[in-house]
C-alpha cells in the first residue's frame, strides 16, 4: 500500500530564505507526482507536476525534483515571501493517467516578514 | 481552461439531514470525478471515483449508502451526505479529469466544501 510522508510537518522561516520541503513515498511504481498549495479553508492549487520519467520541474521560484527509485521528491522555494505561507501537499498518482492521487499530510509553511 | 466549480463552499446542517455538494466542470468534459475528504491535520483521502454514466467505485471503509455519488452528465457530479452526523463534518473536495492523459499541471480540483454538522 502506497504511503506518502512529508517532512517537516510545519516550518517557519524569515522572509527571503530559501527552503526545501521533503516528500517520500513507499512504492516507486508511480505514474506522476504533484505538488499542491492549500490555503486555509480553500481548495488545492497545483504547483508542479513531474512525470515518472522526469527528474525535475521548475516554475518561477519553485523547483521540484523527483528520485523515483529512492521514493523521494523535494520542493525548493527560493527567496521565500510572506505570500508563500500555506500548506504544501505532495501527492503521487497510481494506476496510470486515470488513477487517483495519494496525498501526504502536508507541510505547513509560515514565512515571517 | 480546465476549471472546476464546487459549491457550496461552506454548509452547516443539522444532524439527520442530507446535504448535496455539486462539482461542475466548466470548460471540459469530465469523464472521471474523484471525491476526497480531509479531516483536520490529516491527509486528503479518496472516497470514491465516478465515471460518467456508471456507478461510483468506493474506497474501502466508505459507506456508499451514506455518501451518494451521482455522475449523470459529463459536466456535473454530486455528492450527497445522507443522514448527516457530526462526525461527517469535514472538508470535501472534488477533482475532475477528461478523456486522455492529464493536462500539464495535472487534474483540476474544485475549491472544496466545508461541511459542519451540528
Amino acid at each position: 500500500k502506497q504511503e506518502v510522508t512529508q517532512i517537516p510537518a510545519a516550518l517557519s522561516v524569515p522572509e527571503g530564505e530559501n527552503l526545501v520541503l521533503n516528500c517520500s513515498f513507499t512504492d516507486s511504481a508511480i505514474y506522476n507526482l504533484q505538488w499542491f498549495r492549500q490555503d486555509p479553508g480553500k481548495g488545492l492549487t497545483s504547483l508542479l507536476l513531474i512525470q515518472s520519467s522526469q527528474r525535475e520541474q521548475t516554475s518561477g521560484r519553485l523547483n521540484a525534483s523527483l528520485d523515483k527509485s529512492s521514493g523521494r521528491s523535494t520542493l525548493y522555494i527560493a527567496a521565500s515571501q510572506p505570500g508563500d505561507s500555506a500548506t504544501y501537499l505532495c501527492a503521487v498518482r497510481h494506476g496510470g493517467s486515470q488513477g487517483n492521487l495519494i496525498f501526504g499530510k502536508g507541510t505547513k509553511l509560515s514565512v515571517k516578514p | 481552461g480546465a476549471v472546476v466549480s464546487q459549491h457550496p463552499s461552506r454548509v452547516i446542517c443539522k444532524s439527520g439531514t442530507s446535504v448535496k455538494i455539486e462539482c461542475r466542470s466548466l470548460d471540459f468534459q469530465a469523464t472521471t470525478m474523484f471525491w476526497y475528504r480531509q479531516f483536520p491535520k490529516k491527509s486528503l483521502m479518496l472516497m470514491a471515483t465516478s465515471n460518467e454514466g456508471s456507478k461510483a467505485t468506493y474506497e474501502q471503509g466508505v459507506e456508499k449508502d451514506k455518501f451518494l455519488i451521482n455522475h449523470a452528465s459529463l459536466t456535473l457530479s454530486t455528492l450527497t451526505v445522507t443522514s448527516a452526523h457530526p462526525e461527517d463534518s469535514s472538508f470535501y473536495i472534488c477533482s475532475a479529469s477528461g478523456p486522455g492523459p492529464p493536462p500539464p499541471h495535472g487534474y483540476t480540483f474544485g475549491s472544496g466544501t466545508r461541511l459542519t454538522v451540528v
